[in-house]
Order: structure tokens, then C-alpha cells, then sequence
């Protein structure tokens, strides 16, 4: 079966840019989630979709951050507008009970 | 819920037995513990889970004593393709660390293999 798909691999954008971020989980998996690792900081839960719902989004750091998942299918994390401290790598997972996580390869998100 | 605690870097020579040790004072009774791998450019992976005593699977091994305050993986002699960040993480079944469903991270623990 195919894994959980991230695009793109690597973004490089400028302060003030708008960012969106795409996520295909494993087809069939309800639960989507979105992680973030800052540079030198810990792997940092975002938020949570059970099929198109916002189970938990208590660890989205503010409102330049928007996160959508049309239909319970692939979902997108968009960033707007950019700024320098929300470089780091975005990770992207899904899980179906009563199996574990599957994690995305992420996409590593650079802002100048 | 629990944290954990970790060596921060460990080093060792391929065919050598690697263990980790997680130290997690303030685990739960339902509280499971769980290890995932993170090779770089690659999202973390599940490993092993366990509960108490021993769990043994075709990658790793995981040690649990009686108290539950710590654990270790092991890692029967490593190749140069272990070379990783493993993290520990406790919580409810699946590692999933809280009944909403979100994971929680530690630093981790980088293992690099030497030939």
C-alpha cells in the first residue's frame, strides 16, 4: 500500500510569501495529523483531523497558519503570511484504529 | 503524562549490541512505551511497543523493568543503516502519548554507526 505522501519535499520562500503544504494520507486512514520540528527544537504536534474535522488544533502557533482536509481525504497546511521562524520541517501523518502512526517523509520549508 | 528522558548522542561499531536506555519517572499505569526511528529526510517510523517485561520483534528488542520507570531498546548488531535518531515516547496504546491522539517527542537519541 502506498505510504503517506508529502509535497513538496523542500520550499524555499521569502518573508511575507504564502506557503501551502500538501498531505495524501494512507487511503482510508480517518485520522490526519500535522507536526512540525523547528530547527534544534523537538518534533511539536500542530493538529488533528478525524476525516474532515478538526479533532485537536490546540498546537497550531497562531492564525498565520491555516490547516484543511476536503472530503476526509488529502489535507493542506498554509502559511501566510511567511515568516523566518516557521522554517523547519512539517510532517504529516496518518493512523486507523487499531494500527499506529504512518509518517510522511515531510517537507522541509525554508523562509529568507 | 510521562516525559522521557534520553541519552542525547550514542556511538558504536557495526556488529556491536546497541542499547538505549529511556528513563520516564512519572509513567502511568495505562501508559504504553513506544520507540520510533527517524532516518534522515524521513518522517519518524514505528519500531516497538511494549508494555511490561520483554517484547522482542524482527528489529528490536525492548526491555521493561518490574518499577516501568525507564526502558531500553536494543539493537542486535547494528549496521551502518541503523544510523538514526531513536525516540522514546509514552502514552496510551500506539504511543499516542494522550487520549486526543497527538504524539509527544523527546530529543531523541542519535545513534551512529562506525564501520
Amino acid at each position: 500500500e502506498a505510504g503517506v505522501t508529502q509535497f513538496p519535499s523542500h520550499s524555499v520562500i521569502e518573508k511575507g510569501q504564502t506557503v501551502t503544504l500538501r498531505c495524501d494520507p494512507i487511503s482510508g486512514h480517518d485520522n490526519l495529523y500535522w507536526y512540525r520540528r523547528v530547527m534544534g527544537k523537538e518534533i511539536k504536534f500542530l493538529l488533528h483531523f478525524v476525516k474532515e474535522s478538526k479533532q485537536d488544533e490546540s498546537g497550531m502557533p497562531n492564525n498565520r497558519f491555516l490547516a484543511e482536509r476536503t472530503g476526509g481525504t488529502y489535507s493542506t497546511l498554509k502559511v501566510q503570511p511567511a515568516e523566518l521562524e516557521d522554517s523547519g520541517v512539517y510532517f504529516c501523518a496518518s493512523s486507523q484504529e487499531p494500527y499506529g502512526y504512518t509518517f510522511g517523509s515531510g517537507t522541509r520549508l525554508t523562509v529568507v | 503524562l510521562a516525559k522521557t528522558t534520553q541519552p542525547i548522542s550514542m556511538d558504536s561499531y557495526e556488529g556491536q549490541e546497541v542499547n538505549i536506555t529511556c528513563s520516564h519517572n512519572n509513567i502511568a499505569t495505562n501508559d504504553y512505551i513506544t520507540w520510533y526511528q527517524q532516518f534522515p529526510s524521513q518522517g519518524p517510523r514505528f519500531i516497538i511497543q511494549g508494555y511490561k517485561t520483554k517484547v522482542t520483534n524482527e528489529v528490536a528488542s525492548l526491555f521493561i523493568p518490574a518499577d516501568r520507570k525507564s526502558s531500553t531498546l536494543s539493537l542486535p548488531r547494528v549496521s551502518l543503516s541503523d544510523t538514526a535518531v531513536y525516540y522514546c515516547l509514552v502514552g496510551d496504546s500506539r504511543g499516542r502519548g494522550s487520549t486526543l491522539g497527538r504524539l509527544y517527542f523527546g530529543r531523541g537519541t542519535q545513534l551512529t554507526v562506525w564501520p
